[in-house]
């Protein structure tokens, strides 16, 4: 039973195209997030979103966008694909009122 | 630019040291900090949480934090070579509702 569950894991894709991650989480936490991880392995805040509220990190390009059909999904949509958006995408979940986060398995994003 | 940084390595101990791994924070608004394990090609693994000053022990791991020097380091007893792996800082504050990392310590454990 997979806490945390990103599809796919792997995305290669060429520069321009618009193309989305999926993120489900079972554990019923009411906080999810996107993570960006760079090659240097530094792990950046995107989003977070708890109860139809979005938090983003004002140097995410506005290219990103999350959506959330409901409380346990929180999809990345990215549109007009960057070199620079290659990338590992994690999404990860927290129970309201805490900080520990769960992630999932991650996306390695490659734009070429 | 609220910040965790922490020394990148690499780290390398033999088999059975202690690994000491420290992390220092910009942001005094602060309130929890953890410490995760990642290893190459997975997805951070939280190992230790901790929320006020002084120490916190689970099994061969000690967390330490002290808000006054906003320093918080990570202790790992009896290193295996399965310790092998970047250990990630973060911090939460929880006004932003934001948990901010650090760069990660590579640490190697050496038969």
């Amino acid at each position: 039973d997979t806490a945390v569950s990103q599809t796919p894991k792997y995305l290669v894709t060429q520069m321009g195209n618009d193309k989305s991650i999926k993120c489900e989480q079972n554990l019923g936490h009411d906080t999810m997030y996107w993570y960006k991880q760079d090659s240097k392995k530094f792990l950046k805040i995107m989003f977070s979103y708890n109860n139809k509220e979005l938090i983003i990190n004002e140097t995410v390009p506005n290219r990103f966008s999350p959506k959330s059909p409901d409380k346990a999904h929180l999809n990345l949509h990215i549109n007009s694909l960057e070199l620079g958006d290659s990338a590992v995408y994690f999404c990860a979940s927290s129970p309201t009122g805490t900080a520990e986060a769960f992630f999932g398995q991650g996306t390695r994003l490659t734009v070429v | 630019q609220k910040e965790v940084e922490q020394n990148s390595g690499p780290l390398s101990v033999p088999e059975g040291a202690i690994a000491s791994l420290n992390c220092t924070y910009s942001d005094r608004g602060s309130q929890s900090f953890f410490w995760y394990r990642q290893y190459s090609g997975k997805s951070p693994e939280l190992i230790m949480s901790i929320y006020s000053n002084g120490d916190k022990e689970d099994g061969r791991f000690t967390a330490q934090l002290n808000k006054a020097s906003q320093y918080v380091s990570l202790l790992i007893r009896d290193s295996q070579p399965s310790d092998s792996a970047t250990y990630l800082c973060a911090a939460w504050t929880g006004s932003a509702r934001q948990l901010t990392f650090g760069s990660g310590t590579q640490l190697t454990v050496l038969p």
